[in-house]
């Protein structure tokens, strides 16, 4: 399989649940990010991690808990989430993550969240 | 304020027509420009990236950046019914810091 996965691409969850979210990419690079898209909102940039350390967090609620085991996979843990949390959320990869601008990112499909 | 402004549409043009696709933005840190274009139900794939003022062209694609106006600028030339997407801009100061994204222009180019 090639290019960025996401498991699964729709889910359904009640306020109280924990669930998780999975990004695996297989192209060999060492950065990897969280984007959150909210219909009729910006894209928002959540998480960055660069060789598996987190670079970057961009004011995420604590309920939002990212895992970065190896440069391959990423993980997004839901818990306790609420109904404005309902929104696509996208995974991407990229080379080195050395310069948001300069390096083209590869997107995964994206997982359809709702809370309810 | 938003700090970037971008008109949502969605604009209808007939193949063949000059697009224009605008942003403008208040945070004069600002230094790197891109535009992203997103075809339904897929994540987003950047088209290119201007840093600082002047034009950049690839192909049918310029992008224009005009700094003094705060203003930036996607033009696609010869427009296809495949050029049909939504088209983000998003900018930021450098490295990965308040990256901002437009909440994207529909584009629809009708054969």
């Amino acid at each position: 399989e090639t290019g960025v996965t996401q498991t699964p691409r729709h889910l359904v969850m009640g306020m109280t649940n924990k669930k998780s979210l999975k990004c695996e990419q297989h192209l060999g690079h060492n950065a990897m990010y969280w984007y959150k898209q909210s219909a009729k909102k910006p894209l928002e940039l959540m998480f960055v991690y660069n060789f598996k350390e987190q670079t970057e967090n961009n004011s995420v609620p604590s309920r939002f808990s990212p895992e970065c085991p190896n440069s391959s996979h990423l993980f997004l843990h839901l818990h306790t989430l609420q109904p404005e949390d309902s929104a696509l959320y996208l995974c991407a990869s990229s080379q080195t993550g050395r310069e948001f601008a300069q390096e083209t990112q590869y997107f995964g499909p994206g997982t359809r969240l709702l809370v309810l | 304020q938003k700090e970037v402004e971008q008109d949502p549409g969605p604009l209808s043009v007939p193949e063949g027509a000059i697009v224009s696709l605008n942003c403008t933005y208040s945070n004069s840190a600002f230094q790197y420009f891109m535009w992203y274009r997103q075809y339904s139900r897929k994540g987003p794939e950047l088209l290119m990236y201007t840093y600082s003022s002047g034009n950049k062209e690839d192909g049918r694609f310029t992008a224009q950046v005009d700094k003094s106006s705060k203003y930036i600028s996607l033009f696609i030339r010869d427009s296809q019914p495949s050029d049909s997407a939504t088209y983000l801009c998003a900018m930021n100061s450098g490295g990965y810091q308040k990256v901002t994204f437009g909440i994207g222009t529909k584009l629809q180019v009708i054969p």
